[in-house]
């Protein structure tokens, strides 16, 4: 099992670029989120969702959309990039909300 | 609103030495506490807790959780250089996670 992944680990954007980076678990989980990670501020939710054609903001959802068309895929867009949102995303995902997370590895976004 | 408060933000201990690491919440329809461990690149799990009172332990690790003082603790006990890490704690609501925002722990030999 692949577990969470998520591509591209890195990128670099100029302001007002638009992105997506994508997140595919292969554990059937239900539950899907998204988090950035900024220095000293943990980790924050962004968007989540608890099934295919579900899904409702977290604590920080604006300038990102999200969409759960399948099981399997979570992708989170980047409409127009801001230097602000340059920080590290992580994708989780459980087998029901408020279980065990598993995380990806990461993507590092640079906001230019 | 949501919150989970850490502390200490940061500790230096010697190698043996045991160290306890604390979480509080305040989380909507709690439903779990959750602990995890993240070293360079993603926080990888530890333990989740839902009953107050009962302590779970996985080797040199332990930790429990007190629903009455919205409140848990993280032991390591003997601690080592492979424990220098940052730890995370979460509350757990319906379904929205609230992450603490980590206690680094930093291990000397």
């Amino acid at each position: 099992n692949a577990g969470v992944t998520q591509t591209p680990k890195f990128q670099v954007l100029k302001t007002g670029q638009s992105m997506t980076l994508q997140c595919a678990q292969d554990m059937n989980h239900e539950y899907m989120s998204w988090y950035r990670q900024d220095p000293g501020m943990g980790l924050r939710l962004i968007h989540y969702s608890v099934g295919a054609g579900i899904t409702d903001q977290g604590e920080v959802p604006n300038g990102y959309n999200v969409s759960r068309s399948t099981t399997e895929d979570f992708p989170l867009r980047l409409l127009s990039a801001a230097p602000s949102q340059t920080s590290v995303y992580f994708c989780a995902s459980s087998i029901r909300a408020n279980g065990e997370l598993f995380f990806g590895e990461g993507s590092r976004l640079t906001v230019l | 609103e949501d919150k989970v408060v850490q502390s200490p933000l940061s500790l230096v201990v010697h190698e043996g030495d045991t160290v306890t690491l604390n979480c509080s919440y305040e989380v909507t329809n709690f439903r779990s506490l959750l602990w995890y461990k993240q070293e360079k690149k993603a926080p990888t799990f530890l333990f989740m807790l839902t009953s107050s009172g009962i302590e779970k332990k996985s080797g040199r690790l332990s930790s429990i959780l007190d629903k009455k003082e919205l409140s848990s603790i993280l032991n390591i006990t003997a601690t080592q250089t492979g424990d220098s890490a940052i730890y995370l704690c979460a509350g757990a609501g319906t379904y929205k996670y609230i992450f603490g925002t980590g206690t680094r722990l930093k291990v000397l030999a």
